[in-house]
């Protein structure tokens, strides 16, 4: 079973609003990754967790706040957003933080920003 | 920044054609995904390559990964409507944690 998923599939949510996006994995994967992909363009890296662990910040405003509860739980939590961050957030995982590990996709949230 | 070009941007093909898209760069990778996206869904994973020279076949597409690591083609087989789709290649830096680069994207539409 390579699944990842993701809820909701759809969000629709005001500048002044605060709300989360949800991915789980059962693959037992140590990592994983938040993704945003604006229309006709590839995903751009946001955030890796490596064991729970943040690994990598890619810069990312900090109205963005992820959280790795634990090893199969990854949230991204939303406050103040831009009608600018309307896109389509993708989670994906990876059995471990190395070059060689394939990164398995969820279906992901498409947020649109009010 | 290592950059991966994808080639063509956009092709429109009929059933039955056979096609090929190209992912280039002047960095070696130590593995390349490719990946196909339907509009508003995640990247479905098809391949992953690890060893220069490797080619890997799946149904009516061949992925092979350059001998230099740097390069990697998908070649379909007797096109169907069914392979329409964004087709991602992305690779994943040498040496260092698994963060991909994702190349430019090849939009793929195959018609009746």
């Amino acid at each position: 079973d390579t699944e990842v998923t993701q809820t909701p599939k759809h969000l629709v949510m005001g500048m002044t609003n605060k709300k989360s996006l949800k991915c789980e994995q059962h693959m037992g994967h140590r990592a994983m990754y938040w993704y945003k992909q604006k229309a006709k363009k590839p995903p751009e890296l946001m955030f890796v967790y490596s064991y729970e662990k943040l690994s990598i910040n890619e810069s990312v405003p900090s109205r963005f706040s992820p959280e790795c509860p634990n090893s199969s739980l990854l949230n991204l939590h939303l406050h103040a957003l831009q009608p600018e961050d309307s896109a389509l957030y993708l989670c994906a995982s990876s059995r471990f933080l190395r070059g060689t590990d394939t990164q398995y996709f969820g279906p992901g949230t498409r947020l649109t920003v009010l | 920044t290592q950059l991966l070009e994808q080639s063509p941007q956009f092709l429109s093909i009929q059933e039955g054609e056979n096609l090929t898209v190209y992912c280039n760069s002047s960095s070696v990778f130590s593995s390349l995904q490719w990946y196909r996206q339907e509009p508003g869904e995640g990247p479905v994973l098809l391949v992953t390559v690890v060893t220069g020279g490797e080619v890997k076949k799946l149904k009516r597409l061949t992925f092979q990964f350059g001998d230099a690591r740097k390069d990697s083609s998908l070649h379909i087989t007797a096109a169907q409507p069914g392979d329409t789709g964004l087709y991602l290649c992305a690779g994943a830096q040498t040496g260092t944690a698994s963060k991909l680069t994702f190349g430019t994207g090849t939009r793929l539409q195959v018609t009746l």
